[in-house]
């Protein structure tokens, strides 16, 4: 069974930082795209970014919002993916997807994560 | 960025009902759209991609069509269990969602 566990939301103050993880099991993780897909409370989907496998450079992709303050990586050999996010801010607060991605589709999310960015 | 507009933003419907959901891209992305259903308090899930193609286990009841700028999703026979929200999504080049389209009982 394909399954994403992300792990390390909680409650933060603006301008600190905050690493999620995602630990995936049950599919050949270093396949994969693996990206991070935000939910504000009450708001719709937010696509924060991914990260291409190996095969493709493992290079990443950010929206504009979170650009030059998220940064998502990877470490194959554990199955983990991880969203650094630096400089919160109070609007970053959001439920927090690890997905998978496959020909630009999520074929599975994890149950989320909640971030609070707040004073 | 392809910026994806859906209509309408939410719908009554009763048990039975045919219900339609349109997509609109700012720019043409050939077949490159999903249709994802979430329920409160739980994670999307995949029903259609490539505009047309149904997910495995997805009832046949859903189904998709268009290309270029326009999409529908069509539920033939709205069932209990498929009040929920409704998001297309786009990945022609970097992704992005729709705003979603609330279905509730009406």
């Amino acid at each position: 069974e394909v399954q994403l566990v992300e792990s390390g939301g909680s409650l933060v103050q603006p301008g600190r930082s905050l690493k999620l993880s995602c630990t995936a099991s049950g599919f050949t993780f270093g396949d994969y795209v693996i990206s991070w897909v935000r939910q504000a409370p009450g708001k719709g989907l937010e696509w924060v970014g991914f990260i291409r496998s190996k095969a493709y450079g493992g290079t990443t992709e950010y929206a504009a919002s979170v650009r030059g303050r998220f940064t998502i990586s990877r470490d194959d050999s554990k199955s983990i993916a991880y969203l650094q996010m630096n400089s919160l801010k109070t609007e970053d607060t959001a439920v927090y997807y690890c997905t998978r991605l496959y020909s630009g589709y999520v074929s599975a999310w994890g149950q989320g994560t909640l971030v609070t960015v707040s004073s | 960025a392809i910026q994806l507009t859906q209509s309408p933003s939410s719908l009554s419907s009763s048990v039975g009902d045919r219900v339609t959901i349109t997509c609109r891209a700012s720019q043409g992305i050939s077949s490159a759209l999903a249709w994802y259903q979430q329920k409160p308090g739980k994670a999307p899930k995949l029903l259609i991609y490539d505009a047309s193609s149904l997910e495995s286990g997805v009832p046949s009841r859903f189904s998709g069509s268009g290309s270029g700028t326009d999409f529908t999703l069509t539920i033939s026979s709205l069932q209990p269990e498929d009040f929920a929200t409704y998001y297309c999504q786009q990945f022609n080049s970097y992704p992005s969602f729709g705003p979603g389209t609330k279905v509730d009982i009406k």
